[in-house]
């Protein structure tokens, strides 16, 4: 079945770096894409980005050009997401999903991964 | 940045009732639309693709219309379980996306 599973929670002071995974299984990774979309406390969900498990091309969102980093591991099916210069605005949930090829839409979702600024 | 409008912003019903949530595009979208369900505590769920198509494992209850900057998600009787929030979002100038700020169904 597949299953996407993402690393565990993260505290981190302003100005830092956070990198979360996410590992893949149950379906051939490279077929696929990969989107992050992150929700903060009692917020909406916002569109972060996707990344070609393919062939690594990424799009992210406009307004986190700059400070994000997507990338993939084929050799473990694992996805990650790097998130620069943390502000407290960026607590939230993370969320991992696999995007069937062309679709542009999620199907299966990972667990989240909560990641906590402050200082 | 295509801003997706979604009313009302809570919908208070009875189990057995129909559910009508609407999600407007500031532009048009054509039919690249979805559907999210989700819980508290737990990841969105895809209901709908493409404006009207369910998801793999969707009840038959569920149901999506709409084309252009209009779109409606119909629940026919409402569950216990369908009690959360649903989101919308678009994809049509894939490979960027944006979601609607979502529509949370209440017991009544």
């Amino acid at each position: 079945q597949v299953q996407l599973v993402q690393s565990g929670a993260e505290v981190k002071k302003p100005g830092a770096s956070v990198k979360v995974s996410c590992k893949a299984s149950g379906y051939t990774f490279t077929s696929y894409g990969i989107s992050w979309v992150r929700q903060a406390p009692g917020q909406g969900l916002e569109w972060m980005g996707w990344i070609s498990a393919y062939n690594g091309n990424t799009n992210y969102a406009q307004k986190l050009q700059g400070r994000v980093t997507m990338t993939t591991d084929t050799s473990t099916s694992t996805a990650y997401m790097e998130l620069r210069s943390l502000r407290s605005d960026d607590t939230a949930v993370y969320y991992c999903a696999r995007d069937p090829p062309g679709s542009g839409w999620q199907d299966y979702w990972g667990q989240g991964t909560l990641v906590t600024v402050s200082s | 940045e295509i801003v997706l409008t979604q009313s009302p912003a809570t919908l208070s019903l009875s189990p057995g009732e129909r559910a009508t949530l609407s999600c407007r595009a500031s532009q048009s979208v054509s039919s690249y639309l979805a559907w999210y369900q989700q819980k508290p505590g737990q990841a969105p769920r895809l209901l709908i693709y493409d404006a009207s198509n369910r998801a793999t494992g969707i009840p038959a209850r569920f149901s999506g219309s709409g084309s252009g900057t209009d779109f409606t998600l119909t629940i026919s009787s409402l569950e216990p379980e369908d009690f959360a929030v649903y989101y919308c979002q678009q994809r049509s100038n894939w490979p960027s996306s944006d979601f609607g700020g979502g529509t949370k169904v209440e017991i009544k």
